[in-house]
């Protein structure tokens, strides 16, 4: 079965980084793209982007260009969400969900990633 | 940018209709998709391609899409089916993805 198992929850000061896992499992990791998604406390879904597994090239949705870099490990099937000069209005829930290529439907999700940025 | 707009929330009693809207101006050209979240969960996908329902979801979820409004429609509501629910879609270059604001579904 389609399983996307997520790093663990995150504190982080203003200023730093962070970097989130995703590991697929249950499919071909390069036959299916790789989205993120972010939840706020208490907000609705934001997409942020997406990556292609085959090339690594990603696509940022506005907003998201700049300190968030998506990147690959097709050796183990896992996808990364790094966020660098983490600010306050980053903590959140980040997700990563799978996605088809040639269409824009996601249809598994990871668990999520609980992300605080605190001082 | 792109925007879908769902209602904040509905309320329906169990066993009646509930009907939830997104509108937006690409959706008589692009697909609606729509997820389930409940309470510290992961969101479900419960109608793809504007009315296909995936493996799994039961019958009474269904889907429409007529003009720039789409509209996820749960017949005989279960209190199990409280939720969150959200729209999902692209603008008409497809390169714009976005989701709906959510529309809390409340079962009582």
């Amino acid at each position: 079965q389609v399983q996307l198992v997520q790093s663990g929850s995150e504190l982080k000061k203003p200023g730093a980084s962070v970097k989130i896992s995703c590991k697929a499992s249950g499919y071909t990791f390069t036959r299916y793209t790789m989205n993120w998604v972010r939840q706020a406390p208490g907000q609705g879904l934001e997409w942020m982007g997406w990556i292609n597994t085959g090339t690594g090239n990603p696509t940022y949705a506005q907003g998201f260009t700049g300190r968030f870099v998506f990147s690959l490990d097709s050796s183990v099937s896992t996808a990364y969400l790094q966020i660098s000069s983490l600010e306050a209005a980053d903590t959140a829930v980040y997700s990563c969900a799978r996605g088809v290529y040639g269409d824009y439907v996601i249809d598994y999700w990871g668990q999520g990633t609980p992300v605080t940025v605190s001082s | 940018s792109y925007e879908l707009t769902q209602p904040p929330s509905v309320s329906v009693s169990p066993g009646q209709t509930a009907r939830i809207t997104c509108s937006g101006d690409a959706l008589p050209k692009k697909y609606a998709y729509w997820y389930q979240q409940k309470s510290g969960q992961a969101p479900v996908l419960v109608i793809s391609d504007d009315s296909k329902r995936p493996s799994g979801i039961p019958e009474r979820f269904s889907g429409s899409s007529s003009g720039t409004m789409a509209t996820l429609t749960i017949s005989g509501a279960l209190v199990e089916d409280e939720a969150d629910y959200y729209c999902y879609s692209t603008d008409s270059s497809g390169n714009h993805r976005v989701f709906g604001g959510g529309t809390k579904l409340t079962v009582l």
